[in-house]
């Protein structure tokens, strides 16, 4: 079975600085798709960023980045920019084109004014 | 376009009641999914509905069932109420085919008592 671990329970940042939360996944597969998703106080989950696997180039969202290393099976998510608004649970999840999303247990962002 | 919508917001049960959970997904998609988020975890997933069935099924009991209405809302229900049932409970909506995103709804707390 698919899994995903998020190693980082908590991290925190100040604004206008960057900060990267990590990632890995553990699949046999070769096609699959990776994401993170935002969860603020409001707990609707919010897409924030998506990487295809068959993509070498890693996906870039406006302050979102991410870094996919499919040999090591890692998918890290950079925040350039910090601002408060980005402040929420961050879940990497990950899912095939014809499976449910298996996420991780998330990592608790705060953002220091 | 009203996104992804679920009712209610909060519910407290007692242990061995049963509950209904409802969820109307965004226009124009066809595919629901609900996820169980116990606290400071990651959502699970527990089941898929598509055309009016049960698609793809995670680890939950029988006590967890739900339902499909033809215009692609769904209700999620679960009997004999645990404890651990305690949760906020996530709906998703989506198109089947093609390669697109999840929706989320804002979710249902559960609290059982």
């Amino acid at each position: 079975a698919q899994t995903v671990t998020q190693s980082q329970p908590e991290m925190s940042v100040q604004e206008a600085e960057t900060v990267t939360l990590s990632c890995t996944y553990d699949t046999s597969e070769s096609d699959y798709y990776l994401f993170w998703y935002k969860q603020p106080p409001s707990r609707q989950m919010i897409l924030v960023i998506r990487q295809e696997a068959y993509k070498q180039q890693n996906a870039t969202e406006n302050r979102f980045s991410v870094n996919f290393q499919k040999a090591a099976k890692s998918f890290s998510l950079k925040i350039s920019d910090s601002q408060l608004g980005d402040a929420a649970m961050y879940f990497c999840a990950y899912r095939r084109l014809d499976t449910p999303l298996v996420f991780g247990k998330g990592t608790r962002l705060s953002v220091i004014a | 376009d009203a996104g992804v919508t679920q009712s209610p917001t909060h519910l407290i049960k007692t242990r061995g009641q049963q509950v209904t959970l409802r969820c109307s997904p965004k226009s124009g998609h066809d595919t629901v999914s609900w996820y169980q988020q116990a606290l400071g975890q990651g959502p699970q997933f527990i089941f898929q509905y598509y055309e009016e069935e049960e698609r793809q099924r995670g680890n939950f009991p029988d006590r967890f069932s739900g339902h499909q209405f033809p215009n692609y809302s769904s209700e999620l229900n679960v009997n004999a109420l645990l404890l651990g049932d305690s949760a906020l409970y996530l709906c998703a909506s989506s198109l089947l085919t093609g390669d697109t995103e999840a929706f989320f709804g804002q979710g249902t707390r559960l609290t059982v008592v």
